[in-house]
């Protein structure tokens, strides 16, 4: 079966810097996505990888390691507005998303 | 650019009505269009996928003759969910694939539909 595994919870401090985890196991893979969802509002775009290697956007990097089937998201300088949902998605060999459950990010200050 | 619009953002309905839900693509074709709903403090569930022209796929679990998905032209879905019951209450939300290497999904903003 295809399985996408995240920490279902973390808390990190407003100013430090958060890594969220994801491992992947599909039938195929075409990349891998991490979106961002606050409460009560629908999924954004953050980034796709589909080579190895590091992404670096700003305050947000993604990481992807496609021999060991595992990503990460890394936020720098947290700010009490990256209190999120952060969701690991998968395009397997269909062309299909599989999403992961999401990781709750919890800032305080 | 892809912007994805949903319509209305929330409903309320008395059980046994039907509620119809509309998703445009704004600015681009949607070749593919999906849909999720999400109870709260719960991950996105896959309902359907639906390809412009041909019947939705729908996933394991959930009710084709109760959540009707057309999917009539390249900028516009409808889900329909008929004789809604108050366990049908959810955040709804679609997203559209313009096809190709794009594998981006764009999301609408999501209906928050509750059935009293």
């Amino acid at each position: 079966g295809q399985n996408i595994d995240q920490p279902t919870e973390m808390t990190a401090t407003e100013g430090a810097i958060v890594q969220i985890n994801c491992t992947y196991q599909t039938s195929g893979f075409n990349g891998l996505f991490w979106y961002q969802q606050h409460a009560g509002e629908a999924p954004t775009f953050l980034s796709y990888n589909v080579l190895d290697g590091l992404e670096e956007k700003g305050r947000f990097s993604s990481f992807l390691s496609r021999s060991k089937g595992y990503s990460y998201l890394l936020l720098k300088e947290l700010q009490m507005k990256d209190s999120a949902s952060y969701l690991c998605a998968v395009v397997d060999s269909n062309y299909q998303l599989i999403w992961g459950a999401g990781t709750k990010l919890i800032i305080k200050p | 650019g892809a912007v994805v619009s949903q319509h209305p953002s929330w409903v309320i309905c008395k059980s046994g009505t039907s509620v119809k839900i509309e998703c445009r693509s704004l600015d681009f074709q949607a070749t593919t269009m999906f849909w999720y709903r999400q109870f709260p403090k719960q991950s996105l569930m896959l309902m359907a996928t639906s390809n412009e022209g041909s019947k939705a796929t729908y996933e394991q679990g959930v009710e084709k003759d109760k959540f009707l998905i057309n999917h009539a032209s390249l900028t516009l879905s409808t889900l329909t969910v008929t004789s809604a019951h108050p366990e049908d209450s959810s955040f709804y939300i679609c997203s559209a694939r313009g096809g190709g290497l794009d594998y981006e999904q764009y999301f609408g903003p999501g209906t928050r539909l509750t059935v009293t």
